[in-house]
């Protein structure tokens, strides 16, 4: 069965750096691409980025490129969405999920992360 | 760039039909597949629909897709709804220059 399992809920200050898990089993993780879509509170879901774990070729939405880095750990199939400097407006739900492809759908998801933000 | 637009909420009785829209704005429907997406309150989303038309394993055959490139838009259809149907529906397709886009999201309400 495949799964991904994301690390839990993390409350940080402004400025502060963060980085959250999605560990991954039951497929080859190298050969298939893991997203990153963001939901915001009372909000929809908006794709953040997503990154070939063979290569680690990594496509970002421009909204988020230069704040957050996407990243694999192929040793441990485990995928990382980071922060170096969090803004309160980084308050969300994180979810990964695996795509066949690039311009594949997303299945299945992790069971997400919150991120809360607040001095 | 594209965008996806959803109306905000529908709503259905039991047992009825009911229809979620998607339109694509900037490119064409047609020229990359859309994906639907279900999330249910304090849930992760699930995939619905794929391809556009193809249902995965497990959801039921009361779920399905189509596009109509005269419109523009995709739909997703939901016949004989029952209360679990209640959730958010997200569409969402792709582009080469913006990649990934999901829809707003529809509130799907049975009542």
């Amino acid at each position: 069965e495949v799964q991904l399992v994301q690390s839990g809920t993390e409350v940080k200050q402004p400025g502060e750096s963060l980085r959250i898990s999605c560990k991954t089993s039951g497929y080859n993780f190298k050969t298939y691409w893991i997203a990153w879509v963001r939901q915001m509170p009372g909000k929809g879901l908006e794709w953040m980025g997503i990154i070939y774990p063979d290569d680690s070729i990594i496509k970002y939405n421009p909204s988020v490129l230069g704040h957050v880095t996407i990243s694999v750990d192929k040793s441990i199939s485990t995928a990382y969405l980071q922060w170096t400097s969090l803004k309160a407006s980084d308050t969300a739900m994180y979810f990964c999920a695996k795509a066949d492809g690039i311009r594949s759908w997303l299945d299945p998801w992790g069971q997400g992360t919150q991120v809360t933000v607040s001095s | 760039n594209f965008m996806l637009t959803q109306p905000h909420s529908v709503s259905g009785s039991p047992g009825k039909t009911i229809t979620i829209s998607c339109t694509r704005s900037g490119g064409s429907i047609a020229s990359n597949y859309v994906q639907w997406y279900q999330q249910r309150p304090g849930s992760s989303p699930t995939n619905v629909i794929f391809e556009d038309t193809r249902r995965p394993s497990g959801v039921p055959d009361r779920f399905s897709g189509s596009i109509d490139s005269s419109s523009n838009s995709a739909s997703l259809t939901i016949s004989g709804l029952k209360t679990e149907d209640e959730a958010d529906y997200y569409c969402q397709s792709y582009d080469s220059t913006t990649f990934w886009v999901f829809g707003g999201g529809t509130r799907l309400t049975v009542l």
